[in-house]
């Protein structure tokens, strides 16, 4: 079965501090790895990630993926309270699959204490 | 653009009563899709429909689920009947040329009681 782990669950930090988000998948035809932000609405997109080694950043935030070890990191550095979310990983597949085209992890919820 | 807009916002109901889910995209995107969200399961791509046609729909969960897509502009995720494990957050989301970068809606909070 096609799935995606997020870890950790969920993170406690202060303001200042650097975290590292990690989501792993094992998923056939794999096409690209999505990261998304969500605090108390909706999910707002972050990152598309389809080629290995190579890091996409904005603003503080960074990630990079590497489709050998079948896993992706999202880095927030100097975090801020508004940073406080949950943050979510898809794997996007090339087909419909069991589970169909998008396939979420649980998500690490964040929080960034001043 | 106002975004992807849902509604209702929230819904609560009675256990058997039909429930219909409204989305309306962003104007231009091509894709639609349905996610059910909860703390359980996290969030699952229902269905999803390219230019008005569903292409899957293999996480429905079951024939009380339907959704349909008659124009561009419009779509609709209906339960019926509704159960209490049906409760939680519909997320309606589009896209413009792929499934890849999805815009979401505010979500419909449903409580069947």
């Amino acid at each position: 079965e096609d799935k995606v782990v997020q870890s950790p669950l969920s993170l406690v930090v202060h303001e200042g501090d650097t975290v590292t988000l990690n989501c792993s998948y094992e998923v056939t035809n794999f096409r690209s790895l999505l990261w998304y932000k969500q605090e108390k609405k909706a999910p707002t997109f972050l990152f598309m990630l389809t080629s290995s080694g190579i890091e996409k950043k904005s603003g503080r935030l960074s990630s990079i993926l590497d489709k050998k070890e079948l896993f992706s990191i999202l880095n927030i550095t100097a975090t801020q309270t508004g940073d406080s979310a949950v943050y979510l990983c898809a794997a996007v597949l090339n087909y419909g699959g069991s589970q169909g085209n998008l396939i979420f992890g649980k998500g690490t919820k964040l929080s960034v204490k001043p | 653009d106002a975004g992807v807009i849902q509604s209702p916002r929230h819904e609560v109901t009675e256990m058997g009563q039909e429930v219909t889910l409204r989305c309306k995209p962003i104007s231009g995107h091509d894709y639609l899709f349905w996610y059910r969200q909860t703390m359980m399961r996290g969030l699952e791509l229902l269905i999803y429909f390219n230019n008005n046609v569903p292409i899957d729909d293999s996480g429905m969960p079951e024939d009380r689920f339907s959704a349909k897509m008659p124009n561009a502009s419009f779509s609709t995720l209906k339960i019926q009947p509704s159960e209490p494990r049906d409760s939680a957050v519909y997320f309606c989301a589009s896209s413009l040329y792929s499934p890849l970068e999805q815009f979401f809606g505010p979500g419909t909070r449903l409580t069947v009681l």
